[in-house]
Parts: C-alpha cells; structure tokens; sequence
C-alpha cells in the first residue's frame, strides 16, 4: 500500500459545527503533515507529527485542533470555524532520516471543506 | 532551504518536450533540488530529485547547471494529462524528513492539444 487516504473527500460545515479529517497511511511512515491549500496558491504547512508527537505547529489558530492517534492515522478536528477557513485540506507521510529516498513525500488527495 | 524562481506559467504542445525552469542561485552544497507537481483537485505528487548530477526516471529528466545555480526539469513528451503546476523544492536532503515541504508559486504548464 503506497497511498495516503483522506476523508471525506469533501465537507460542508456550518460556523457552529464540529466537524474532523482524517488521514490514514499503513507505509509505515512515521512523521506524518497537514497542509491548507487556498484556491490558486501552493500548500502550507499546518502541522507536523513526528513518531506520534506534535513536532511542529506552524501558528494555526485553536479551531484547528490535530490529533495522532497511532503512526496510521492523522486527524484534524475542526471547530467554529470560519468561511475564510474554506479549503483543500492535504495529509502527506514520509518517513524521517531514510536518505535519498526517490519517494520523499506523500501526499493524499485532500479534503475540499466549504464553510457556510 | 534555499529559495526558487520559476516562471508561473508555460504553455508546450501535446507530443513536445517540456522544459520547465528553476533558479536557485542561493543553493548550498548540501541542498538537494526535488521537483513535485500538482493535477488539479489532487496531492502533490513526487516527481524526480538530484543533487549535481543529471538524473532520469520514468517520469521525467532532471537537469541541473555544473554551478547548481539553476536547473531544468524534463517531460520528454508531453501529454494532456501532464497539465499540472510544478513546484521545484531546494532542501537538505532528510530523506522523507520530518520538518515538511515548504512550496513556492511553482510554474502552471497548460499542454495544447
């Protein structure tokens, strides 16, 4: 298995929902991302877990809230979140310190999330 | 990780080789280029990555300037399907690391039919 698997593939929430991504890899890797994907813009870097601790969290605003639950799974929970929060939400694994690998990173296919 | 510039879009004809360009004149001698593209609605998706020497795979070339200053990815014949933005990536290489991609504007190649 070489994917990273996102659902759902796309979410519609109101201002007052509570809401969750998830991300599943079974590669074996064990540092795992979130990146937000504005229409016409490249992706940015949200959150980092690295064997299952966050080891970096780029600024992201307290409604945003990831959790690692084991090495395979990644989810986001979302909460009160804002029209300007309407995104592609991408997960991506890779495995830490394994060299030249040619596969780097992977990335799933996202979640489209609209917030009414 | 040093900083890229690359046009934002190209256009090349169906069947022709594509050339996409990147500077990256501030690049150490530990940074590795990776290349990435993204078809619309879907994951970047890994591409090629060398360090000085020109490197081929399935996907494409990878060619990069004796001074490493700048280097050209290669789709020897392109398809519709290779319609994509490319982002070229200077990092050190961490294997698959754990500190993230950053990625610039990257070029849109648009493949005429």
């Amino acid at each position: 298995d070489t994917e990273v698997t996102q659902t759902p593939k796309h979410l519609v929430m109101g201002m007052t929902n509570k809401k969750s991504l998830k991300c599943e890899q079974h590669m074996g890797h064990r540092a795992m991302y979130w990146y937000k994907q504005k229409a016409k813009k490249p992706p940015e870097l949200m959150f980092v877990y690295s064997y299952e601790k966050l080891s970096i969290n780029e600024s992201v605003p307290s409604r945003f809230s990831p959790e690692c639950p084991n090495s395979s799974l990644l989810n986001l929970h979302l909460h009160a979140l804002q029209p300007e929060d309407s995104a592609l939400y991408l997960c991506a694994s890779s495995q830490p310190g394994q060299g030249s690998s040619s596969y780097g990173y992977t990335f799933g296919s996202g979640t489209r999330l609209t917030v009414v | 990780d040093a900083k890229t510039t690359q046009p934002p879009s190209m256009d090349c004809a169906e069947g022709r080789a594509a050339n996409l360009p990147c500077n990256h004149s501030t690049i150490s001698g530990n940074e590795y280029v990776y290349w990435y593209r993204q078809i619309h609605s879907q994951g970047p998706q890994y591409i090629i990555h060398g360090l000085k020497n020109n490197e081929t795979n399935e996907m494409a070339s990878l060619i990069i300037t004796e001074d490493r200053k700048s280097s050209t990815l290669i789709l020897p014949h392109a398809t519709l399907r290779d319609t994509a933005v490319y982002y070229c990536i200077v990092r050190v290489n961490l294997g698959g690391g754990a500190d993230g991609l950053t990625f610039g504007k990257g070029t849109h190649l648009i493949i005429q039919p």
